[in-house]
C-alpha cells in the first residue's frame, strides 16, 4: 500500500462548479497534511496546510480532515479555468518525520 | 521577501559524469528538503538537512548525497550519472524540520542525462 493515495485522473470539471480532490494515507499517525498545486513546467505551489480534524477555509478552497477515517480531502469551489492543473496531497510520516507525496490528481475545469 | 531560489536552472550532462545543484531556502528557514520528479514515478524525498545535519533520508544510492552551510544553504550531488538521474530536482525550504510547518519550493533544476 502506497502511503499516500490520489486518484492520477484527469478529473474534469466544468467551469463554475465544485471541483473536489481527494486523498488517502496509510500511516494512522500523521499530523500535517497539504495540498500543493503544481501547473505543468513549474513547481509545486502551497495551497493549504491542515492539521486538525475538520475544515479549513481559504477563499474559494477548504481542505477536509477526517483522521479516523485517513482521508483529506480539497475542495474548489466555483472553479476556473485557472484552477486547471496537477494537485498534490503531502503527508508528514510520524514515522520519519518527513513528507510524503502522493502521485497527484490532474485536474481540468472546462469552459 | 526572497522566495527559495535554485541553481542552476537547467543543466545537460553526460552518463558518468557528476553534477552539484544548489539551493538557498527563504531567510531564516533552517531546513532544506530536496525532492526528485519524474513522470514515472511522481515527487520523491531525497533528504532533509536542518542545522547543518541531515535529519531524513529517502530511498535514493549513495550516489546522492547532499550537505548544508551554515548560512543555511544547500547543496545536492550526484556522482556517476545515470541517464535515470533525468528529472526535475527540487528543495523545499521551511522553518523547521520534519513537515510540522509549510514547505516552499524553488523552481526546480531540470538535469538532462545524455
Amino acid at each position: 500500500q502506497k502511503e499516500v493515495e490520489q486518484n492520477s485522473g484527469p478529473l474534469s470539471v466544468p467551469e463554475g462548479a465544485i471541483a473536489s480532490l481527494n486523498c488517502t494515507y496509510s500511516d494512522r499517525g500523521s499530523q500535517s497534511f497539504f495540498w500543493y498545486r503544481q501547473y505543468s513546467g513549474k513547481s509545486p505551489e502551497l495551497i493549504m496546510f491542515i492539521y486538525s480534524n475538520g475544515d479549513k477555509e481559504d477563499g474559494r478552497f477548504t481542505a477536509q480532515l477526517n483522521k479516523a477515517s485517513q482521508y483529506v480531502s480539497l475542495l474548489i469551489r466555483d472553479s476556473q479555468p485557472s484552477d486547471s492543473a496537477t494537485y498534490l496531497c503531502a503527508v508528514k510520516l510520524s514515522s520519519a518525520s518527513k513528507i510524503i507525496f502522493g502521485s497527484g490528481t490532474r485536474l481540468s475545469i472546462r469552459p | 521577501k526572497a522566495g527559495v531560489t535554485q541553481t542552476p536552472r537547467y543543466l545537460i550532462k553526460t552518463r558518468g559524469q557528476q553534477v552539484t545543484l544548489s539551493c538557498s531556502p527563504i531567510s531564516g528557514h533552517r531546513s532544506v528538503s530536496w525532492y526528485q520528479q519524474t513522470p514515472g514515478q511522481g515527487l520523491q524525498f531525497l533528504f532533509e538537512y536542518f542545522s547543518e545535519t541531515q535529519r531524513n533520508k529517502g530511498n535514493f544510492p549513495g550516489r546522492f548525497s547532499g550537505r548544508q552551510f551554515s548560512n543555511s544553504r544547500s547543496e545536492m550531488n550526484v556522482s556517476t550519472l545515470e541517464l535515470g538521474d533525468s528529472a526535475l530536482y527540487l528543495c523545499a525550504s521551511s522553518s523547521s524540520t520534519g513537515g510540522d510547518t509549510e514547505a516552499f519550493f524553488g523552481q526546480g533544476t531540470r538535469l538532462t542525462v545524455v
